[in-house]
């Protein structure tokens, strides 16, 4: 079946620095990649969708130049985050949709800034 | 606004029953539902999708209906098993283009042995 692997599954990084995540779909092209922020006990919510070879599109309230996302090509998408700060401690997790039915998601990265 | 709710946070069954989970939404008219589980620090697995024209799927299991009247999806585990604890997340999209999935808030399922 289709899979998203992403990385890295867990990091640490100190406030003001950036954090660089990858998801990559190993055996499909992915044209679009969902990028998904998720707060403990809440459900996913979407923050960008990235399209291959153009801008990202990002939903309300997110911060483009905050989350860098750059999707250069069919299997790789990267999601910067920049000067990240406490509060920007989360789960991050990209998803890909590879045949039409479910979309596979990535095991997702707990960013913690301390 | 548009809201998906599932409306039980958590839920408790023994072993052997069926766990029945409920999604609601309002002021969408959606293409397709789908169904998820997520383990926790883990991302989603794709469980099953509905279409609006479709009543039931069913894969082992699972059962998922949809009532595009009621504006309601039920998802059923039948002879649930501890294996089955987990949150379970309904996601709608909007169209039939490969959009981005809206969910919502999850039900954890707890299956007591």
């Amino acid at each position: 079946g289709a899979v998203v692997s992403q990385h890295p599954s867990w990091v640490i990084c100190k406030s003001g620095t950036s954090v660089k995540i990858e998801c990559r779909s190993l055996d499909f092209q992915a044209t679009t990649m969902f990028w998904y922020r998720q707060f403990p006990k809440q459900s996913l919510m979407l923050m960008a969708t990235s399209n291959e070879g153009s801008k990202a599109t990002y939903e309300q309230g997110v911060e483009k130049d905050k989350f860098l996302i750059n999707h250069a090509s069919l299997t790789l998408s990267t999601l910067t985050v920049t000067s990240a700060h406490p509060e920007d401690s989360s789960f991050y997790i990209c998803s890909a949709n590879a045949r039409g039915d479910g979309y596979t998601f990535g095991s997702g990265t707990r960013l913690t800034v301390v | 606004s548009q809201k998906i709710e599932q409306n039980s946070e958590a839920l408790n069954i023994q072993e052997g029953k069926t766990a029945t989970l409920t999604c609601n939404y309002t002021n969408y008219s959606p293409a397709y539902l789908q169904w998820y589980r997520q383990d926790p620090g883990r991302g989603p697995v794709f469980l099953l999708l509905i279409r609006e024209n479709e009543k039931e799927k069913r894969k082992e299991r699972l059962k998922v209906t949809f009532d595009t009247t009621l504006k309601q999806s039920l998802f059923h585990i039948t002879a649930s098993q501890p294996a089955d604890s987990a949150t379970y997340l309904c996601a709608l999209a909007l169209d039939t283009g490969r959009r981005a999935l809206t969910f919502g808030s999850g039900t954890r399922l707890q299956v007591q042995p």
